[in-house]
């Protein structure tokens, strides 16, 4: 069984604070992960992608992803109030022809 | 570039009605998914083609659902006959074949009274 799992929060954080998510998955064969951010009642939106072991950083994002724990994680920093959503973790089966397997998601919530 | 395009925004229907729902996906993209979202279970997938060919149907609920790609730039999910529990939000998303994230539709939000 393929799963993802993350916590469902919410995730408080006050501004300007790092905002840490987290992400487990229950497959090794999953060799590339991703970030969403879903704002309420829109869509999706890929905002990090990970295929390595270690970080890799966007602006104020960092992912990270440790294959051997099975971990992947993402750090949002100097975080603002736009950046409240819920925010969805995936990992991808079956190379380019796959498909993602979604976590339910965590809901960060970045107060003023 | 438009994006993926979904169509209707919002579709509420009556039990036992058919419901059909169109997704457009990004020009080049050979792949389609179709998943569908709720509270309860996040994002599931239903099923993906790729060069519009269904490749794994395994999520479809039950008979009630059926999803064709007739071409490469158009695909509809069809759910006959309609029930409550059908209720939800249903994206489309596509993908180019180099890249493994997805752009996703604005989603149909589907409610069955």
């Amino acid at each position: 069984q393929k799963e993802v799992e993350q916590n469902s929060g919410p995730l408080s954080v006050p501004e300007g604070a790092i905002a840490s998510l987290n992400c487990t998955y229950s497959d090794r064969g999953s060799q590339s992960f991703f970030w969403y951010r879903q704002y309420s009642g829109k869509s999706p939106e890929l905002i990090m992608s990970i295929y390595s072991n270690g970080d890799k950083e966007d602006g104020r994002f960092t992912a990270q992803l440790n294959k051997a724990s099975q971990y992947v994680s993402l750090l949002i920093r100097d975080s603002q109030p736009s950046d409240s959503a819920t925010y969805l973790c995936a990992g991808n089966y079956g190379g380019s022809q796959g498909n993602l397997i979604f976590g339910k998601g965590t809901k960060l919530s970045v107060k003023p | 570039d438009a994006g993926v395009i979904q169509s209707p925004r919002h579709e509420v229907t009556e039990m036992g009605q058919e419901v059909t729902l169109r997704c457009k996906p990004i020009s080049g993209h050979n792949s389609l998914f179709w998943y569908r979202q709720t509270m309860m279970r996040g994002l599931e997938l239903l099923i993906y083609f790729n060069n519009n060919v269904p490749i794994d149907d395994s999520g479809m609920p039950e008979d009630r659902f059926s999803a064709k790609m007739p071409n490469a730039s158009f695909s509809t999910l069809k759910i006959q006959p309609s029930e409550p529990r059908d209720s939800a939000v249903y994206f489309c998303a596509s993908r180019d074949g180099t890249a493994y994230g997805y752009t996703f539709g604005s989603g149909t939000r589907l409610t069955v009274v």
